[in-house]
């Protein structure tokens, strides 16, 4: 199947800083890609949806000062925590739609990058 | 809007025996439902999908599912569980656009 990889896999920073995952599609282009939080041993909460080219779509709740995304092209999408805090330290999981839309477009997932902020 | 309810978030099954996860949905258009497995600090990998057709759908490594809308349920079912199969299990179901909604996850013990 096609491939997702996210990097770094874990990240160890300190408060305040700031921390970029990337997101990228091997071997197709992704005109949408997911952002996804997990907490321990909780599910998967949508954080925004990227798209390439325009801004991200956040879910409500979510800080999009806080959590900038960057989709600037059809293979990358970037997730940076700004100033982080120790309450962000999390499993940051996205996922990469192939082909068609709702039902017939598969979406692939990352490998997830788990970030601690200490 | 969509909604996931998977029944148990720990399910503890013997080597050999039949694994079942329940999962119920609820969703205002016709639903695309979808079971993810995810080991300990991985991402989501896919066992099936459903979309429009066939209501049992086959997955990878043995599992099944079998959408029954009368009943909105998707249950997950594998007839004999491995020692590989201890992991997480997620349902979700897809909005417009391919957003997921995804249940609490059940973990999956597989006993000896």
């Amino acid at each position: 199947g096609a491939v997702v990889s996210q990097h770094p896999s874990r990240v160890i920073c300190k408060s305040g800083t700031s921390v970029k995952i990337e997101c990228r599609s091997l071997d197709f282009q992704a005109t949408t890609m997911f952002w996804y939080r997990q907490f321990p041993k909780k599910s998967l909460m949508l954080m925004a949806t990227s798209n390439e080219g325009s801004k991200a779509t956040y879910e409500q709740g979510v800080e999009k000062d806080k959590f900038l995304i960057n989709h600037a092209s059809l293979t990358l999408s970037t997730l940076t925590v700004t100033s982080a805090h120790p309450e962000d330290s999390s499993f940051y999981i996205c996922s990469a739609r192939m082909g068609g839309g709702l039902g017939t477009g598969e979406l692939f997932f990352g490998e997830g990058s788990r970030l601690t902020v200490l | 809007a969509q909604s996931v309810t998977q029944l148990g978030s720990h399910v503890s099954v013997s080597e050999g025996a039949l694994v079942l996860l329940r999962c119920n949905y609820s969703s205002s258009v016709p639903p695309y439902l979808f079971w993810y497995v995810q080991y300990p600090n991985q991402g989501l990998q896919l066992l099936l999908k459903y979309t429009t057709g066939a209501t049992l759908v086959k997955g990878i490594n043995g599992f099944e599912a079998e959408f029954k809308k009368s009943e909105t349920s998707f249950h997950l079912t594998k007839p004999s569980a491995h020692m590989s199969d201890a992991a997480e299990y997620f349902c979700a179901v897809a909005a417009a656009g391919n957003k997921l909604t995804f249940g609490g996850g059940t973990r999956v013990l597989v006993k000896p």
